[in-house]
């Protein structure tokens, strides 16, 4: 299957400070991506759609001057977590979509941790 | 509205007896259904995926998933549960193209699976 990765896997980081997260499809151009959070035992909430070349489409209440959503290139897509505060720690897993559109699954990345101190 | 129900927080099997993990879609059109697994503190992997075709869908690692539209169910099953499958897994529906969601995926809450020797 299609590899997605992230990076980094994992990250702590001082309240008021950005972080980001990249994440790549390896082996396929992917146009869509999406970001999810998950937090402990519980299931993905979707944050946004990420399209190659234009600008994120954000699920209602999620913050866009937050959440920066950078989708660059059709093997990249970037999210940056901006004055991340201790309530913005959860596990951050983005997706692709793979080749066929919308009729095809999306491929997870391992996840990135992110711990707000 | 759509929605995918997971009626079962937990489900707990023996090693090598048959298990099953529920899931129930609510979906405006023809759905698209998915199951993922994840393992702590991974990405989400790709089991198998209904599209249309034939009810009985096989995937990775053994697992196989009944499509039922009367009952609008789409179970998870294994003949033989091996202590290795003991993860937690996500259903998920994507409406048809022609939906505003293209692309994105409606996740149930999850079932952790325990296959206990």
């Amino acid at each position: 299957g299609a590899v997605v990765s992230q990076h980094p896997s994992r990250v702590i980081c001082k309240s008021g400070t950005s972080v980001k997260i990249e994440c790549r499809s390896l082996d396929f151009q992917a146009t869509t991506m999406f970001w999810y959070r998950q937090f402990p035992k519980q299931s993905l909430m979707l944050m946004a759609t990420s399209n190659e070349g234009s600008k994120a489409t954000y699920e209602q209440g999620v913050e866009k001057d937050k959440f920066l959503i950078n989708h660059a290139s059709l093997t990249l897509s970037t999210l940056t977590v901006t004055s991340a505060h201790p309530e913005d720690s959860s596990f951050y897993i983005c997706s692709a979509l793979g080749a066929g559109g919308s009729y095809n699954e999306q491929f997870f990345g391992p996840g990135t941790r992110l711990t707000v101190l | 509205a759509q929605s995918v129900a997971q009626p079962e927080d937990q489900v707990n099997v023996a090693e090598g007896n048959p298990l099953t993990v529920k899931c129930t879609y609510s979906v405006s059109g023809n759905p698209y259904l998915f199951w993922y697994v994840q393992y702590p503190n991974r990405g989400l992997q790709f089991l198998l995926k209904y599209i249309t075709g034939d009810n009985l869908v096989k995937g990775s690692y053994g697992f196989e998933a009944e499509f039922n539209k009367s009952q609008t169910s789409f179970h998870l099953k294994k003949p033989s549960a091996l202590v290795s499958d003991s993860a937690l897994y996500f259903c998920a529906v994507r409406a048809t193209r022609g939906s505003s969601n293209t692309g994105k995926l409606i996740f149930g809450q999850g079932t952790t699976l325990q296959v206990k020797p």
